[in-house]
């Protein structure tokens, strides 16, 4: 799976766009781009994944540049609520045994009044 | 639908203790997974299943053995507890269709003295 890089923190005002950055420069032509967040404390919860095209679904959108080095994943109206830490990684989603997921430190979200 | 279930939420276990963790999915998901998470890092992967019946290590299974002997619950076991298996244990299933995403359970915060 490729690495990741992303910001460590990222500070956010309730009813913004929080906007979240992910560099994947070695990424494959087969490789995906998936975002979890994990709330203080629960399971970690898949947000959204994409290949090339920008991807939106009711939680956020996902969008990767052209030479899909590098993402940007957007909470349009952020809450209280998305304060969370957000993961991004890039897999292929089937190896022929499991799609397992390989977890970096991801970017704390903090979403303030 | 529960989707994944975790037992127990917290557990103490003095050095060399043994315990089970039972995680149970009702979403009929062929794989699962479990990790663990150690304050300030992310998620590690311990052991993995494809399937009833069959189980692979992950990234970090020393000291842990699985169990899937019914589609719907896969097992962790430690034999001989130790201070450094203190964690947060979380179990993640997922099934065949998809992209592969995996829905996490609430987690375990197991500490062993």
């Amino acid at each position: 799976d490729a690495k990741t890089t992303q910001p460590t923190s990222m500070d956010c005002a309730e009813g913004r766009a929080a906007n979240l950055p992910c560099n994947h420069s070695t990424i494959s032509g087969n490789e995906y781009v998936y975002w979890y967040r994990q709330i203080h404390s629960q399971g970690p919860q898949y947000i959204i994944h994409g290949l090339k095209n920008n991807e939106t679904n009711e939680m956020a959108s996902l969008i990767i540049t052209e030479d899909r080095k590098s993402s940007t994943l957007i909470l349009p109206h952020a809450t209280l609520r998305d304060t969370a830490v957000y993961y991004c990684i890039v897999r292929v989603p089937w190896t022929g045994t499991a799609s397992k997921l390989t977890f970096g430190t991801g970017t704390r979200l903090q979403v303030t009044l | 639908n529960a989707g994944v279930t975790q037992t127990p939420k917290f557990r103490v276990l003095k050095t060399g203790q043994s315990m089970t963790l039972l995680c149970a999915q009702d979403m009929n998901h062929e794989y699962m997974y479990w990790y663990r998470q150690d304050p300030g890092m992310g998620l590690r992967l311990i052991h993995y299943s494809v399937g009833e019946g069959t189980t692979a290590k992950g990234e970090v299974p020393d000291g842990y053995n699985v169990s899937r002997l019914k589609k719907q619950n896969f097992l962790l076991g430690l034999e001989s507890a130790a201070p450094s298996q203190t964690s947060v244990y979380f179990c993640a299933s997922s099934g065949t269709s998809g992209m592969g995403e995996q829905y996490f359970g609430p987690g375990t915060r197991l500490t062993v003295t």
